[in-house]
């Protein structure tokens, strides 16, 4: 199946910096990506959705200025956690789709981030 | 709002046994898709089933589609302990995810 790579794995940061996390379509043009977060024990929520070329579309609740979603290409998007503060800490998980239909969507491997 | 809703949200079962896990979701869907995610890790794409299909087979899964009822269902069969995981189902159309089932295979 098709290859989605996000990357890095795993970051630590300082609390008021930001992290950038890449989420990458090897082998086919990503035309929709979807971010989410996941606390422990818990199920992923839809952070937003992105469509190449477009600005993305954040869920209710989700604020845009502090998670900046680039979607510039068909093959990467990249989600920046802003002035990140304990509470961030989490793990984010990128989702890619060539096109809507009868397609799947491929997940990337997800992205540990802890605030200290 | 969440799109899929899995029933149960836990599951324990004993290696060998069969396990059925169910899902209903809220909006039309193109096709639906099962997920497997191990504790921390990210998600496995297991089957993904179109609308106009009632039924799938992949190995050991088993994947159902009622779309008047808008559910879906995953047996596993023959279970393994490495099939311990929370797995989860998706519409196309709106790719948020539930609760997910916590299966738990005891060997």
């Amino acid at each position: 199946g098709a290859v989605v790579s996000q990357h890095p794995s795993r970051v630590i940061c300082k609390s008021g910096t930001s992290v950038k996390i890449e989420c990458r379509s090897l082998d086919f043009q990503a035309t929709t990506m979807f971010w989410y977060r996941q606390f422990p024990k818990q199920s992923l929520m839809l952070m937003a959705t992105s469509n190449e070329g477009s600005k993305a579309t954040y869920e209710q609740g989700v604020e845009k200025d502090k998670f900046l979603i680039n979607h510039a290409s068909l093959t990467l998007s990249t989600l920046t956690v802003t002035s990140a503060h304990p509470e961030d800490s989490s793990f984010y998980i990128c989702s890619a789709r060539d096109r809507l239909g009868n397609t799947e969507a491929f997940f990337g491997q997800g992205t540990r981030l802890t605030v200290v | 709002s969440q799109q899929g809703e899995e029933d149960p949200q836990a599951l324990s079962i004993q290696e060998g046994e069969n396990a059925t896990m169910n899902c209903s979701y809220k909006t039309s869907i193109n096709n639906l898709q099962w997920y497997r995610q191990n504790s921390g890790r990210g998600l496995v794409h297991l089957i993904l089933i179109r609308s106009n299909e009632r039924e799938k087979h992949s190995g050991r899964l088993r994947v159902t589609l009622d779309t008047s009822k808008k559910s879906s269902s995953l047996l596993i069969t023959a279970s393994r302990a490495a099939d311990t995981a929370s797995y989860f189902c998706v519409g196309d159309n709106d790719m948020r995810f539930g609760a997910g089932t916590r299966l738990t295979v005891k060997p």
